[in-house]
């Protein structure tokens, strides 16, 4: 069974502030994806990376893809209140012919003015 | 674009009766639908994978008597919970999976609003 382990689980910080959540596994993924959640609300797709080594960047918010394929990271600059929710990271990969996305059990975010 | 909804939104049913929650992708065919439970506080665990026109692939522990899926267009899948018992209470999500020359060859996975279910 593959499983991702994401960390913290709680992260609750002052706006401005610098935060990183990390996401890490003993299995190679094909690729892995980061989505926000509201409460009450589905998952949003943030990203996706695929490359070893892959950085993406979306506006204050960074995305590193480990050399591996096994473990990702999300690094958010100046948080601002607006960034509260729950962060989830999931891998995608091939089982049984089908790909299916493995969850993380998510960092809940916590940005306060 | 990537759009998926769900309906309802919420139900409250009672112990012992059916519910029917469906799953649409409004702007995208998807080939190939999934269905997840979201407990409070908790992350999402996969319970089927829905193939357009044929039978679902359920994950382990999933009663596939109890949670019928019916996939039956290219943008419409259905969950169905049967004699719905108060431990069956809880978010249920569906995602559908852009299999496309635009999505290729990375087919993400788009993700409905969610449907509360309560069962008293």
């Amino acid at each position: 069974t593959q499983l991702l382990e994401q960390s913290p689980q709680f992260l609750s910080i002052q706006e401005g502030e610098n935060l990183t959540v990390y996401c890490n596994s003993s299995s190679v993924f094909s690729s892995l994806q980061w989505y926000r959640q509201e409460p009450g609300e589905g998952p949003v797709l943030l990203v996706t990376v695929v490359t070893g080594g892959e950085v993406k960047k979306l506006k204050r918010l960074t995305f590193q893809f480990g050399d591996a394929r096994k473990d990702s990271s999300l690094h958010i600059t100046a948080a601002q209140p607006g960034d509260t929710g729950l962060y989830l990271c999931a891998g995608a990969s091939t089982q049984g012919g089908s790909e299916k996305l493995v969850f993380g059990k998510g960092t809940k975010l916590t940005v306060n003015p | 674009g990537a759009v998926v909804s769900q309906h309802p939104s919420w139900v409250i049913c009672k112990s012992g009766t059916s519910v029917k929650i469906e799953c649409r992708s409004l702007d995208f065919q998807a080939t190939t639908m999934f269905w997840y439970r979201q407990f409070p506080k908790q992350s999402l665990m996969l319970m089927a994978t829905s193939n357009e026109g044929s039978k679902a692939t359920y994950e382990q522990g999933v009663e596939k008597d109890k949670f019928l899926i019916n996939h039956a267009s290219l943008t419409l899948s259905t969950l169905t919970v049967t004699s719905a018992h108060p431990e069956d209470s809880s978010f249920y999500i569906c995602s559908a999976r852009e299999e496309s020359a635009r999505s290729f060859p990375f087919y993400e996975q788009y993700f409905g609003p969610g449907t509360r279910l309560t069962v008293t």
